[in-house]
């Protein structure tokens, strides 16, 4: 059964840092990995798609890795901005069509 | 223009009554889903159709029934209301296998 972990659960940085958001998962038959990301009280914003045969994918100062066979993927953003606050969600899309996500990462950044 | 919308964005009523959320996406998407979002946060998949084919009914009560008329719409209907099932409802869509999917911006229900 696929789990998908996300560390750390929180993190606070000041504006201004560059920062990496980490994702693991524990079946590598996946089909895509997406990351969103949920304000409070709020949707899922979709931040990036990356297909089971691409290794990355960015998005203005957002990039985002993955690495099938260690069962990986990292979101780094670059130059955080008190504006990038939010819960970041990795979720992996497995064999039935279903997204299986994360627990998400909480992420302040103090101006 | 709004590609996945569900209605309403907030719900409140009593133990015991029958509600219905409804879905719409407009992105000729093939797959539509239902997600709970429970108190901690964490999203769970309820139910996915495949051009109105039930393909994933997860360990949901039978109190929750989802209904697709079309592939374009996915309703959500449960019965006998329980303090329990307060979350957040999310619907989302994609194109099945490689596609992403986008998510509405979720029903606040409220049981009380």
């Amino acid at each position: 059964k696929q789990e998908v972990t996300q560390i750390p659960a929180a993190l606070s940085v000041p504006e201004g840092e560059n920062l990496v958001l980490n994702c693991s998962f524990t079946d590598s038959a996946i089909y895509n990995l997406q990351w969103f990301r949920q304000d409070p009280g709020k949707g899922l914003t979709s931040l990036l798609l990356i297909q089971s045969s691409q290794r990355e994918q960015t998005s203005g100062r957002l990039n985002a890795s993955l690495d099938k066979s260690s069962g990986r993927s990292t979101l780094y953003i670059a130059a955080s901005q008190p504006g990038d606050s939010a819960t970041y969600l990795c979720a992996v899309k497995g064999s039935q069509g279903n997204l299986i996500f994360g627990k998400g990462t909480k992420l302040s950044v103090k101006p | 223009d709004t590609a996945v919308s569900q209605t309403p964005k907030y719900l409140v009523t009593q133990m015991g009554n029958d509600k219905s959320i409804k879905c719409e996406q407009n992105l000729g998407h093939d797959t539509m889903y239902w997600y709970k979002q429970d108190s901690k946060k964490f999203l769970k998949i309820m139910f996915s159709y495949n051009n109105k084919e039930l393909i994933i009914n997860e360990t949901v009560p039978n109190r929750f029934s989802p209904k697709s008329p079309d592939k374009a719409h996915l309703n959500l209907h449960i019965n006998s209301l329980e303090l329990g099932d307060s979350a957040v409802y999310f619907c989302a869509s994609s194109q099945r296998q490689t596609g992403g999917y986008t998510f509405g911006s979720g029903t606040r229900l409220t049981v009380v």
